[in-house]
């Protein structure tokens, strides 16, 4: 079945980077995007962008530019969020999802937990 | 970007209660509105899309409907399992999409 598989939970410091991987299996790898959501605790469900599986290419949303990167290693059907110099405030729970269509989103990670503390 | 205003931010109600949320965008959209399911410590489940289509294996309890800037989500009777949180999401705007604030359904 359609499965995506997150990294483990994560405790970084401040100014550190992290990776967290999304492997997926039981289709195509290339025929769907992956897409990015940022939970922080006790708040709601914030869209991060998403990657065009086929060229590689991200979309990020307003306010996830420049310390976030979306990347792919096709190979191993994984996709990737990194992000540098983290900041108290990326404490969350990140999730990627698989949509049918555009943007209904019928497959999730089951969530990498981030915490960033000094 | 587009805002979708999610009412109420959360309500009590009983078994077998008739269950009804709201959400209202900034600007008309044409029919790319969602309805996603969260329990706690669990990723959040799709129910229905483009307004009012049942996602696979989705209980027909669950409906949605609206259209423009107004968009509703029902559940007919309550059951035991549905009290969790519910987000609707648009994405009439693919650069931009964008979630409600989530209406938590408890136990009255």
């Amino acid at each position: 079945q359609v499965q995506l598989v997150q990294s483990g939970s994560e405790l970084k410091k401040p100014g550190a980077s992290v990776k967290v991987s999304c492997k997926t299996s039981g289709y195509t790898f290339t025929s769907h995007a992956i897409n990015w959501v940022r939970q922080a605790p006790g708040q709601g469900l914030e869209w991060m962008g998403r990657i065009n599986t086929n060229t590689g290419n991200p979309t990020y949303a307003q306010g996830f530019t420049g310390r976030f990167v979306f990347s792919l290693d096709t190979s191993v059907s994984t996709a990737y969020l990194q992000i540098s110099s983290l900041k108290t405030e990326d404490t969350a729970v990140y999730y990627c999802t698989r949509p049918f269509g555009a943007g209904a989103f019928e497959i999730w990670g089951q969530g990498t937990m981030v915490t960033v503390s000094s | 970007d587009i805002q979708m205003t999610q009412s109420p931010s959360s309500l009590s109600a009983s078994v077998g209660d008739r269950v009804t949320i709201t959400c209202q965008a900034s600007e008309g959209i044409s029919h790319f509105v969602n309805w996603y399911q969260q329990k706690p410590g669990k990723a959040p489940k799709l129910l229905i899309y483009d307004v009012f289509n049942l996602a696979t294996g989705v209980p027909s309890r669950f409906s949605g409907s609206g259209s423009g800037t107004h968009f509703t989500f029902t559940i007919s009777s309550l059951q035991p399992e549905d009290f969790a949180t519910y987000y609707c999401q648009q994405y009439d705007n693919l650069l931009a999409l964008t979630f409600g604030g989530g209406t938590k359904v408890e136990i009255k």
